[in-house]
């Protein structure tokens, strides 16, 4: 069975500092991997994905994330961290990303000003 | 583009009484779409996968009597809590596939519901 574990329920850092959120999975195959975002009360928006090709990838509002198969890891990093990115994070794997898909328990980010 | 909506956003009803939530893909089609429930604090999980046209797949522990799923076009799903309690209360989450592009899953604002 596929699972998901993201060992940091909570992180707090300074605007402007460096991120990095540990994201690691369980799968049987090559796993389509996720990173969401969650505001308050709101819906997930997509940050990025993994499929094939390059392990280092690119998403919106300045994310990256590296797969490491070797280490089942797929960690979400940042360079410099804004206030507005205070929120849950939550990464997933699944057998395509149309399909259903294993969530972590997330991870709340706190950004201090 | 990509947008999914639900409907309502928040709901607060009766011990007793049946909710239907609703979720619809605004500009693109949706063959699958899949709805989740996020207790506080938690993570999301899935309660069920509904594809149009054909009858929903349920995952191991969901009561599919009481979590009525139709999804009769390609852009609608409807989620029915049927004799709503207040172990129901939740964060409801409904995602879609989109036809075209399947690899990806695009996820609608959600909705609170509140049983009393």
């Amino acid at each position: 069975a596929q699972s998901v574990t993201q060992p940091d329920i909570h992180i707090t850092v300074s605007e402007g500092a460096s991120l990095e959120l540990r994201c690691n999975y369980s799968y049987g195959a090559t796993p389509y991997l996720f990173w969401y975002v969650q505001s308050p009360g709101q819906g997930l928006q997509l940050l990025l994905k993994y499929f094939s090709g390059d392990t280092l990838v690119q998403g919106i509002k300045g994310f990256e994330a590296e797969f490491k198969r070797s280490q089942s890891s797929f960690n979400l990093r940042k360079p410099s961290v804004h206030w507005s990115d205070a929120a849950e994070y939550f990464c997933a794997v699944g057998a395509g990303g149309g399909n259903k898909l294993t969530f972590g328990t997330g991870t709340q980010l706190k950004v201090e000003l | 583009g990509a947008v999914v909506s639900q409907h309502p956003s928040r709901v607060i009803c009766k011990s007793g009484t049946s909710v239907k939530i609703e979720c619809r893909s605004l500009d693109f089609q949706a063959t699958t779409m899949f709805w989740y429930r996020q207790f506080p604090k938690k993570s999301l999980m899935l309660m069920a996968t509904s594809n149009e046209g054909s009858k929903a797949t349920y995952e191991q522990g969901v009561e599919k009597d009481k979590f009525l799923i139709n999804h009769a076009s390609l852009t609608l799903s409807t989620l029915t809590v049927t004799s709503a309690h207040p172990e129901d209360s939740s964060f409801y989450i409904c995602s879609a596939r989109d036809q075209d592009s399947t690899d990806t899953q695009y996820f609608g604002p959600g909705t609170r519901l509140t049983v009393l």
